[in-house]
């Protein structure tokens, strides 16, 4: 799988759209993007995917540059609740292989949201 | 309702004892795995489960067995606790091996003395 490069930490501010870089250079053609975040204590969450075009679900948007090196995971308001790491992950999606499933998590980016 | 549920929660032991985690989910899935995540907050996976067959195991030391009985449960045994094993375990489910989302339970916090 794919490194992904992400900043350790970022801050918003409440409210505002919080817009999370991934540089993913090495991503293959058959590679999506996840996004998980981890919040304090908790389990990962699963966020969105994406393989070339933006997606948008209730939670988040993932913006994906036109030759995939890079996306940005968007929460559009952000809320104290969001504070969090968010993981930035490139997976195969397909059958065979020994990473087929696999989730490899990097250090990810640590959200903090404030008043 | 629980999706993916582990039991226990903490677990304090000492040093060369043997000890399991269970971990159940009743989402319905056929995939399940066993990921740490240690003091430096790494999570990597150990192992993966696909309808009760081994499908994934990342080099991790065979004094950790997993066991899945049937598939909504996949329960990890540990032998001859180290103190490097002190880290937080996290079950996780999906529907088939490529499945979009995994589901994470809350983590059973090992600590070994």
């Amino acid at each position: 799988d794919a490194k992904t490069t992400q900043p350790p930490s970022m801050d918003c501010a409440e409210g505002r759209a919080a817009n999370l870089p991934c540089n993913h250079s090495t991503i293959s053609g058959n590679e999506y993007v996840y996004w998980y975040r981890q919040i304090h204590s908790q389990g990962p969450q699963y966020i969105i995917h994406g393989l070339k075009n933006n997606e948008t679900n209730e939670m988040a948007s993932l913006i994906i540059t036109e030759d995939r090196k890079s996306s940005t995971l968007i929460l559009p308001h952000a809320t104290l609740r969001d504070t969090a790491v968010y993981y930035c992950i490139v997976r195969v999606a397909h059958a065979g292989g020994t990473s087929y499933g696999k989730l490899t998590f990097g250090q990810g980016t640590i959200l903090t949201v404030h008043p | 309702d629980t999706a993916v549920s582990q039991t226990p929660k903490y677990l304090v032991t000492q040093m060369g004892n043997d000890k399991s985690i269970k971990c159940e989910q009743n989402l319905g899935h056929d995939t399940m795995y066993w990921y740490k995540q240690d003091s430096k907050k790494f999570l990597k996976i150990m192992f993966s489960y696909n309808n009760k067959e081994l499908i994934i195991n990342e080099t991790v030391p065979n004094r950790f067995s997993p066991k899945s009985p049937d598939k909504a449960h996949l329960n990890l045994h540990i032998n001859s606790l180290e103190l490097g094993d002190s880290a937080v375990y996290f079950c996780a489910s999906s529907l088939g091996l490529a499945g979009v989302e995994q589901f994470f339970g809350p983590g059973t916090r090992l600590t070994v003395l």
